[in-house]
Formats: structure tokens, C-alpha cells, sequence
């Protein structure tokens, strides 16, 4: 049972414009999230991480909204850069428990 | 910022012989650590939780006695992969937990490539 989703395996786009990366989950407990980037062969890079107190967490370029009743997270990168080609992963955690992650959406973004 | 050091990065090793996968935080006790498997073009699926000076959690499907878990102190946590496989191919991160102060804070391994032949 995938208690993390990512209904988008991949997303193309331009450089210097927005990329918006969705993740939806179905665990109402879950109260920490993290977006974490990932390359080839490599470990997972953390980006950003919200608590379910907030709606909105700000880093740079990197945005997590996130919104509770719809059970939806998104992640805005702005501008996209060509080195933020990657596979994104979203990840859910209750209470301090361990992580739930999603497929992962593989961004590409073009120069 | 906290640091976790996974050694190795890769290895190679012959089917039926054992690998040992550490686990290292540099800069904070994480009485806590996570094993996570991947697949290619799959998620990350937890294998098991690693608690300090106890006996781990396995998640259902996982084989204890194939992969060995132990973490003896809170900076170090090891997997063993018994008996390997090609089957046990995979990308192995470890996570270690700390508490931040107003929440947990979770910090991951840059991952081991084993490959099995």
C-alpha cells in the first residue's frame, strides 16, 4: 500500500522557469515531510522539510507548500536550473517514525 | 550541519560471501538509524529500524538473519547482507535520527552500490 504518491514520473522544463513537483499521501498522521533530490548512483540530497504546523516553507529557490485537507504536497523550484536536473522524492513521517517515500518524479529541466 | 558517513560507496563481491555496509554520524548520537533498500526506478522501501543496544526492527518481507543489523553505539550502525546474492543487487542508505530540539531531525547516508556477481 503506497501511502506516498507521485502520479507524475517525469516533468520537463524550461530553464528559468517555475517546476512544480506534486506529492499526495493518505496517512493523516503523518506530520513531517521532506523533499529530497536524487542522482544516479548517488545518495539522496535533502532539499526542504515542512512540519504539519506550517503550510509553507521557503529555501532559496525551493518552496514546499502544503496543504492538510487535500493531503497534497507540492514543491516549487524557481527559476529551474539545469543542474536541478533529478529525481525528486517526496517523503512522509509520523511522530518520529520512519519514512514513507514516493516514486519519485525525474525533472528535467532544459537549457 | 549533521553529517552521516556510509562507507562503502560501492562494492562488488562474489555470490555466496557477506558485505558489511557502516553507518557513521560524525557530529551527533542518533540513538535511532533507518536501512533503507532501492530498486532501479522504484522508492525507497524502509528494510529495517536500527535502535541503539537493542535488537532491530525488521519490516515485513525482510529476512534478519540474511540482513544483519547491529548497532552496538549511538554513532555507529551496520548492515551485513549474508550469503549475497545477485538478487541483493541494490542501493543501500542508511538514516540516522537526532532530535533537534523542537522535532527530530533526519539525516541520510550517501548510499552503497552492491552489486552481486
Amino acid at each position: 500500500d503506497q501511502q506516498v504518491k507521485q502520479n507524475s514520473p517525469s516533468l520537463s522544463v524550461q530553464e528559468g522557469r517555475i517546476s512544480i513537483l506534486n506529492c499526495d499521501y493518505t496517512n493523516s498522521m503523518f506530520d513531517y515531510f521532506l523533499w529530497y533530490k536524487k542522482y544516479p548512483a548517488e545518495g539522496p540530497t535533502f532539499l526542504i522539510s515542512i512540519s504539519s504546523i506550517k503550510d509553507k516553507n521557503e529555501d532559496g529557490r525551493f518552496t514546499v507548500f502544503l496543504n492538510k485537507s487535500a493531503k497534497h504536497l507540492s514543491l516549487h523550484i524557481v527559476p529551474s536550473q539545469p543542474g536541478d536536473s533529478a529525481v525528486y522524492f517526496c517523503a512522509a513521517s509520523a511522530a518520529g517514525n520512519q519514512f514513507y517515500f514516493g516514486t519519485g518524479t525525474s525533472l528535467t529541466v532544459i537549457p | 550541519g549533521a553529517v552521516v558517513s556510509q562507507h562503502p560507496s560501492w562494492v562488488i563481491c562474489k555470490s555466496g560471501t557477506s558485505v558489511k555496509i557502516e553507518c557513521r554520524s560524525l557530529d551527533f548520537q542518533a540513538t535511532t538509524m533507518f536501512w533503507y533498500r532501492q530498486f532501479p526506478k522504484q522508492s525507497l522501501m524502509l528494510m529495517a529500524t536500527s535502535n541503539e543496544g537493542s535488537k532491530a526492527t525488521y519490516e515485513q518481507g525482510v529476512e534478519k538473519d540474511k540482513f544483519l543489523i547491529n548497532h552496538a553505539s549511538l554513532t555507529l550502525s551496520t548492515l551485513t547482507v549474508t550469503s549475497a546474492h545477485p538478487e541483493d543487487s541494490s542501493f543501500y542508505i542508511c538514516s540516522a535520527r537526532d532530535w533537534a530540539g523542537v522535532g527530530y531531525g533526519y539525516t541520510f547516508g550517501s548510499g552503497t552500490r552492491l552489486t552481486v556477481v
